[in-house]
C-alpha cells in the first residue's frame, strides 16, 4: 500500500499525558498537512510542511503541540500534557503541490481519546 | 474571512434515487478553488473534485456532477442513482489563491437505504 499511513490508528491516554503520533506521507509527496476532526465537523488545519520546513500554524496549534519532519519524509506530532479538548481525530494528508492547485492524498488519521 | 456552509447536516435516501448535497462558500478572494472530499466509515478522506473560480463550466463524472453557481455562491453536488456505497460524510472545502489552507464545511452524512 503506497498511500499515506498514520499510527497509531487509535489511542487512549489518561489527562496530563503526552502522546505522539506519526504519518507517513506518499514517498514523492514534498507537503505534508495535519488536520483535526472532531465529532460533526469538518477537518481543520493544523500546520504543514514543504519537506522539512514548518511553513504554516494554525492558531489552534496551542505551545502543547509541535510537529516536526526531520528529514522530509515522515513527520510526528506530539501533544504535551493532554486535555480532554484534545480528543479528536487527528488526520494527516500530503501532496505534491499547494493545498489549492490539486488533491491532498488523506491517511485515515489517528483517534485520541483523553480520559 | 472564508467560509464554507454544507446547511443539510444527514439526509438518507432510497437506492436509486437522486440526491443533492448543498454547498455555499463565502469569500472576498476572486481567484479561489473549490472542492468536494468523500470521508467513508474508514475515515480516510477521498479526494472527488476541484474548481478553480474562473471555471463555472458544469462537470459530470458518471453517476456524480457539480453545479458550480458564481451567482449564487453555491458549488452543489448531486449523485444520481445513488448507491448503498455512496453512504458516507461529503466536505465542501474553499481554498484561496496562495497556499492558505483549505477550509471545509461540517459536511453533510448521507445515507444511502437498500
Amino acid at each position: 500500500d503506497t498511500g499515506v499511513s498514520q499510527d497509531p490508528r487509535h489511542k487512549i491516554t489518561k489527562r496530563g499525558q503526552n502522546v505522539t503520533f506519526r504519518c507517513d506521507p506518499i514517498s514523492e509527496h514534498n507537503r505534508l498537512y495535519w488536520y483535526r476532526q472532531t465529532l460533526g465537523q469538518g477537518p481543520e488545519f493544523l500546520t504543514y510542511f514543504q519537506n522539512e520546513a514548518q511553513l504554516e500554524k494554525s492558531r489552534l496549534l496551542s505551545d502543547r503541540f509541535s510537529a516536526e519532519r526531520p528529514k522530509g519524509s515522515f513527520s510526528t506530532l506530539e501533544i504535551q500534557r493532554t486535555e480532554q479538548g484534545d480528543s479528536a481525530m487527528y488526520l494527516c494528508a500530503s501532496s505534491s503541490g499547494g493545498q489549492n492547485t490539486g488533491e491532498l492524498f488523506f491517511g485515515e488519521g489517528s483517534r485520541l481519546t483523553v480520559l | 474571512a472564508q467560509k464554507v456552509t454544507q446547511a443539510q447536516t444527514e439526509i438518507s435516501v432510497v437506492e436509486k434515487e437522486d440526491v443533492t448535497l448543498d454547498c455555499v462558500y463565502e469569500t472576498r478572494d476572486t481567484t479561489y478553488y473549490l472542492f468536494w472530499y468523500k470521508q467513508p466509515p474508514s475515515g480516510e478522506l477521498v479526494f472527488l473534485i476541484r474548481r478553480n473560480s474562473f471555471d463555472e463550466q458544469n462537470e459530470i463524472s458518471g453517476r456524480y456532477s457539480w453545479n458550480f453557481q458564481k451567482s449564487t455562491s453555491s458549488f452543489n453536488f448531486t449523485i444520481t442513482a445513488s448507491q448503498v456505497v455512496d453512504s458516507a460524510v461529503y466536505f465542501c472545502a474553499l481554498g484561496v489563491s496562495g497556499n492558505t489552507p483549505l477550509v471545509f464545511g461540517k459536511g453533510t452524512r448521507l445515507s444511502v437505504i437498500a
